[in-house]
């Protein structure tokens, strides 16, 4: 079955750390794969996507994320957070087989929340 | 400015009550869907319309219908909403269904 597992359900860091979110998916066959960012009492906003090409993505804010196809993984990373990060953060697949309907299969979800 | 708008942003009804959520792009895109979001299960697809032709269920399509007889239009019907379909509603659209989709503000249900 199709599916995104997101290891972390909520991450505390402070100002100025590292961060590094999972994220691993299950799909047999070539996937899109996208990480969107819910700002509290907002909307879904794309931060980054990986259709092809350089595995390593650079989005918006200074998030960056690496497809690894071997380990069926599309970590996102940032080097230092702010307090304007606390968020929840989705990682999203779509596949790309014949068929596809276009649904989006979304991470449970990871709520980051960032000291000052 | 581009965007996808949804109507009305919270709402709380009673079991039965027909109501309808109302969902409009500006992007002249092709597709469009409609998820929920629970906690611990993040979104899941409850329909999806290709274009104003096509249209079908994603995963979670039980108690809903919808209707794309226009390109920028998606609404989402509740016939006789139920408690379980209390959740938080966003539309989605997209180029086409490969492109990434872009979010409205949500809607918040409440079923009593």
């Amino acid at each position: 079955a199709q599916s995104v597992s997101q290891h972390n359900h909520h991450v505390i860091l402070s100002e100025a750390a590292s961060l590094e979110l999972g994220c691993n998916y299950s799909y047999g066959g070539t996937v899109n794969l996208f990480w969107y960012v819910q700002y509290p009492g907002q909307h879904l906003q794309l931060l980054l996507k990986y259709f092809s090409g350089d595995p390593l993505v650079k989005g918006i804010k200074g998030f960056e994320a690496e497809f690894i196809k071997s380990k069926f993984s599309f970590n996102l990373r940032k080097p230092s957070v702010q307090w304007s990060d606390t968020a929840e953060y989705f990682c999203a697949v779509n596949g790309m087989g014949s068929g596809n309907t276009g649904k989006l299969i979304f991470g449970q979800g990871t709520t980051l929340q960032v000291k000052p | 400015e581009a965007q996808v708008t949804q109507n009305p942003r919270y709402l709380i009804t009673v079991t039965g009550k027909k109501l309808t959520v109302t969902c409009s792009q500006n992007m002249n895109h092709e597709y469009m869907s409609w998820y929920r979001q629970d906690p611990g299960l993040g979104l899941r697809q409850i329909y999806y319309s290709m274009n104003v032709e096509v249209t079908d269920k994603g995963d979670v399509p039980e108690g809903y219908k919808v209707s794309r007889k226009e390109k920028r239009n998606f609404p989402l019907i509740l016939e006789s909403p139920s408690p379980n379909q209390t959740s938080l509603y966003f539309c989605a659209s997209s180029l086409s269904a490969v492109n990434e989709q872009f979010f409205g503000p949500g809607t918040r249900l409440t079923v009593l």
